[in-house]
């Protein structure tokens, strides 16, 4: 079946534009993560969506940043006023719900702000 | 504050031979690691998962073994063939509000795996 893809593949943007990045989860799962590849920093979390809940903000960087996830499938992450330590690996994973189900990574947005 | 440790960026091992990958956690109340894979270009891929009620868990290829009083786990890959060339990551769940676990990865560790 189809894993879980995002779109676009990769970015190059400007300082201070706004960019949209989009995830799409593997079809009836549940739970969808954000993560991202910062150089030198590692995977870190994002926010997590769970059905129709509210999200879980509590790994967004700055208030910049902000996400949201229509009819429980697709979610998109918006970063407004791009900054040049924005630049990274921007990751999406699903999983069927509980917190201890496999998390299935889609294969990344690379993001570069100049 | 890193909670989860990789403490060697890189290992180089002969085809064949065992493969052993090091992992450190600082948080007592993690209960579930994980191990993830990635290759250039592509996002983490799942290779085996432990509980902590276990101290082993095996699938082909790869064991995973986890020490809870020295907060440390291992992944063992015997043979190591060139096509787990890759970036390794080990994880710990750190458990969410509303069913969610969210992943503390570490640093990773490469591996290369000459012919």
């Amino acid at each position: 079946g189809a894993g879980v893809s995002q779109s676009p593949s990769n970015k190059v943007t400007e300082k201070g534009k706004d960019v949209e990045l989009r995830c799409d989860p593997i079809s009836g799962h549940t739970a969808l993560y954000w993560y991202r590849q910062s150089l030198g920093q590692g995977l870190e979390f994002l926010i997590y969506f769970q059905g129709n809940s509210a999200p879980d903000k509590s790994g967004l960087p700055s208030d910049r940043f902000s996400a949201e996830r229509t009819g429980g499938s697709v979610s998109t992450l918006t970063i407004q006023r791009t900054q040049q330590e924005d630049s990274a690996v921007y990751l999406c994973a699903s999983s069927q719900g509980w917190d201890k189900e496999t998390q299935y990574f889609g294969p990344g947005t690379r993001l570069l702000v100049l | 504050d890193q909670q989860v440790k990789q403490n060697s960026p890189s290992l180089s091992v002969q085809e064949g031979r065992i493969s052993i990958l090091n992992c450190d956690y600082t948080n007592s109340m993690f209960d579930y690691f994980l191990w993830y894979k990635k290759y250039p270009a592509e996002g983490p891929t799942f290779l085996i998962s432990i509980s902590s009620i276990k101290d082993k868990n095996e699938d082909g290829r790869f064991t995973v073994f986890l020490n809870k009083s020295a907060k440390h786990l291992s992944l063992h890959i015997v043979p190591s063939q060139p096509g787990d060339s890759a970036v390794y990551f080990c994880a710990a769940i750190e458990v969410l509000g509303n069913q969610g676990g969210k992943l503390i990865f570490g640093q990773g560790t490469e591996l290369s795996v000459k012919p």
